[in-house]
Formats: structure tokens, C-alpha cells, sequence
């Protein structure tokens, strides 16, 4: 079965860290880029971050760029993101997303598969 | 980065046809894809490329694009339709990042 379980998510203060971890079975994950979505509680979708299949493109979302850090361990089936300087704002239920299409990201910008979310609150 | 624009709400009448679209000026160079977000449920991808449904989508689900704008159309609407529908597609501006829709709320009558 194809699937994605992300961890990590918890209460955290404003300015503190916290690290996202994503696990991938059921498919060859060092074949395919992957995403980070997020949504805040009542709110749409935000995408939040990209790596191709070999961490040799990334990208991110202007609201996170510079705080947050996607990367990947192929050997692991595992993607992460690091997020630093963590804001009130960046509360929401984030989730891990295979895009469609194997190698690169930004080619067909479709996420087939998608996690059940992991959910971050900063608050004080 | 660039923007793409849904209606808030929009309703259908059970087995009847709706249109739910998407503008903005990526769509001009990028396709649409298109997902289903029900209720406490993480969303699912309906659309992609052109006009491709993922396997397990039914086909009354379908999408086109015309200038600006995409659409996703769903032919004989059922209750199991009711959802929240984005749209997204990579930015347009060259930042390499990725865009969604603010969202479509479907109600079935």
C-alpha cells in the first residue's frame, strides 16, 4: 500500500524549532519529488516547500524562505523539513505529498498521493 | 508569487453539470490540477495535465483550460461530490514555486 505517515508536529513558542519527519512505503520514494502543504485550522491549501528526487532542486514558499529547510534521506524513504523561527501565523496541519511525476519537481505539479498531516501550533 | 483565483461557493443541483474554475496568469503557460478535500479528510487529486484523472477518479470528473483560466467540470454532480475543490499550478513568475487556488466550497442540492 502507498502511503505517507509524517511526524513530529506538536505546541511550540513563538521563535523555537521543530522538525517534520515524513515516511514513505509502498512506492520507490528516491524516484519521485516530493512536497510540503500546509493549512491552517478553517483555512485553503499553502504550499510550502519542493525537493526533486535527488535534493538537487528545491524550493520554497516566499512566507517560509530563509526559516524553513526541506531535505530528504533516500536510504530512509524519508523527506523532512526544519522549521526555524517559528511564527503564529505558521500554524496549520502539514502535510506530505508525492508529486506525480518521477525526477523533478515543477513539471506536472501534481501531488498524487498525500499524507494524513501532522499538526504544528506556536503559540506562547 | 503569482495567484490563482476560485469562486468561494458555488452549488449544483444533484445529477446536474457544474464548472468549477481557476484564473490566473500562469495558466497561460502551466496546467491546472485539481483536488477534492472532504471534511477531516486530506485532499485527493481529481485532475492533472491536460485532461488526466488519476486511477479511481470517475469520469465525470474532467478539466479544461482556455487562456487563463481552468476549469474543472463535474457531469451529473452526486452527494459524494460535496467537498472543497483547489486548484494549483507552478508560479509564473519564475521562483520556482508552486501556487493553489484559495479554495471552492461545492454544496450538492
Amino acid at each position: 500500500e502507498v502511503q505517507l505517515v509524517e511526524s513530529g508536529g506538536g505546541l511550540v513558542q513563538p521563535g523555537r524549532s521543530l522538525r517534520l519527519s515524513c515516511a514513505a512505503s509502498g512506492f520507490t520514494f528516491d524516484d519521485y519529488a516530493m512536497h510540503w502543504v500546509r493549512q491552517a485550522p478553517g483555512k485553503g491549501l499553502e504550499w510550502v516547500s519542493g525537493i526533486s528526487w535527488n535534493s538537487g532542486s528545491i524550493g520554497y514558499a516566499d512566507s517560509v524562505k530563509g526559516r524553513f529547510t526541506i531535505s530528504r534521506d533516500n536510504a530512509k524513504n524519508s523527506l523532512y523539513l526544519q522549521m526555524n523561527s517559528l511564527r503564529a501565523e505558521d500554524t496549520a496541519l502539514y502535510y506530505c505529498a508525492k508529486d506525480i511525476v518521477q525526477g523533478e519537481w515543477l513539471v506536472q505539479n501534481a501531488f498524487d498521493i498525500w499524507g494524513q498531516g501532522t499538526m504544528v501550533t506556536v503559540s506562547s | 508569487s503569482s495567484e490563482l483565483t476560485q469562486d468561494p461557493a458555488v452549488s449544483v443541483a444533484l445529477g446536474q453539470t457544474v464548472r468549477i474554475t481557476c484564473q490566473g496568469d500562469s495558466l497561460r503557460s502551466y496546467y491546472a490540477s485539481w483536488y477534492q478535500q472532504k471534511p477531516g479528510q486530506a485532499p485527493v487529486l481529481v485532475i492533472y495535465g491536460k485532461n488526466n484523472r488519476p486511477s479511481g477518479i470517475p469520469d465525470r470528473f474532467s478539466g479544461s483550460s482556455s487562456g487563463n483560466t481552468a476549469s474543472l467540470t463535474i457531469t451529473g454532480a452526486q452527494a459524494e461530490d460535496e467537498a472543497d475543490y483547489y486548484c494549483n499550478s507552478r508560479d509564473s513568475s519564475g521562483n520556482h514555486q508552486v501556487v493553489f487556488g484559495g479554495g471552492t466550497k461545492l454544496t450538492v442540492l
